[in-house]
């Protein structure tokens, strides 16, 4: 059991150019997240899903899309990299259901983004 | 909209002593969860602790324990007997509710906590 994993752990792009980032989990969760971290900031949403085949924005959804053909992985594409997209990008999903303190979002370790 | 706040970015703990982490939040919703998570420098993001709204006890995890003011609106963090290993980044969040952007958590700014030895 994995829980929430992520690809590439670091990436660098040149001003332009495109991307994917993978987010997995193991768990069976319907909900899944993505944030940005800026520094000396707290996590914003970019995007969620709230189940299979279903997407939509969050706080700062400009200049990402993103695709949950799979239940288990939500992917983040950045079509036109630009420099103000330099952060580092979570991942996190969490269930609906089970009790009502099954509230909890579990995070992926993170994609370190340089965009030059 | 609700706003998370954190008014100390810094603070420092001597090893075995104790220290209170400041969290002050806005909402006109009156069933939500908060939340204290750690990042140390790897960067994950690891729970710490959870209150629900509806619940009146203060959670507690082992050294870790919360003061909920609900009527305050407030939620600040007390790490017990404080260790090298707890040194990291502490951020509060709010949970808004499943019909509000997917249940989406809102951080606060963070504060940078220091052990010392």
């Amino acid at each position: 059991n994995a829980g929430v994993t992520q690809t590439p752990k670091f990436r660098v792009l040149k001003t332009g150019q495109s991307m994917t980032l993978l987010c997995a989990q193991d768990m069976n969760h319907e909900y899944m997240y993505w944030y940005r971290q800026d520094p000396g900031m707290g996590l914003r949403l970019i995007h969620y899903s709230v189940g299979e085949g279903t997407t939509a924005k969050g706080e700062v959804p400009d200049g990402y899309n993103v695709s949950r053909l799979k239940k288990q992985n939500f992917l983040l594409g950045l079509e036109s990299a630009a420099p103000s997209q330099t952060s580092v990008y979570f991942c996190a999903s969490r269930t609906s259901r089970g009790p009502r303190g099954q509230e909890t979002q579990y995070f992926g370790p993170g994609t370190r983004l340089l965009v030059l | 909209a609700q706003t998370v706040t954190q008014s100390q970015p810094e603070m420092s703990v001597q090893e075995a002593e104790t220290v209170t982490l400041s969290c002050t939040y806005d909402t006109s919703e009156s069933d939500y969860y908060l939340f204290w998570y750690k990042q140390p420098p790897s960067r994950q993001m690891i729970l710490v602790i959870r209150q629900e709204a509806y619940k009146q006890q203060n959670a507690t995890e082992n050294r870790f324990s919360v003061n909920f003011q609900k009527a305050a609106k407030s939620f600040s963090l007390k790490i017990s007997d404080s260790q090298l290993g707890d040194a990291a980044m502490y951020f509060c969040a709010y949970r808004n509710p499943i019909y509000n952007q997917g249940g989406k958590l809102i951080f606060g700014q963070g504060t940078e906590l220091s052990v010392k030895p």
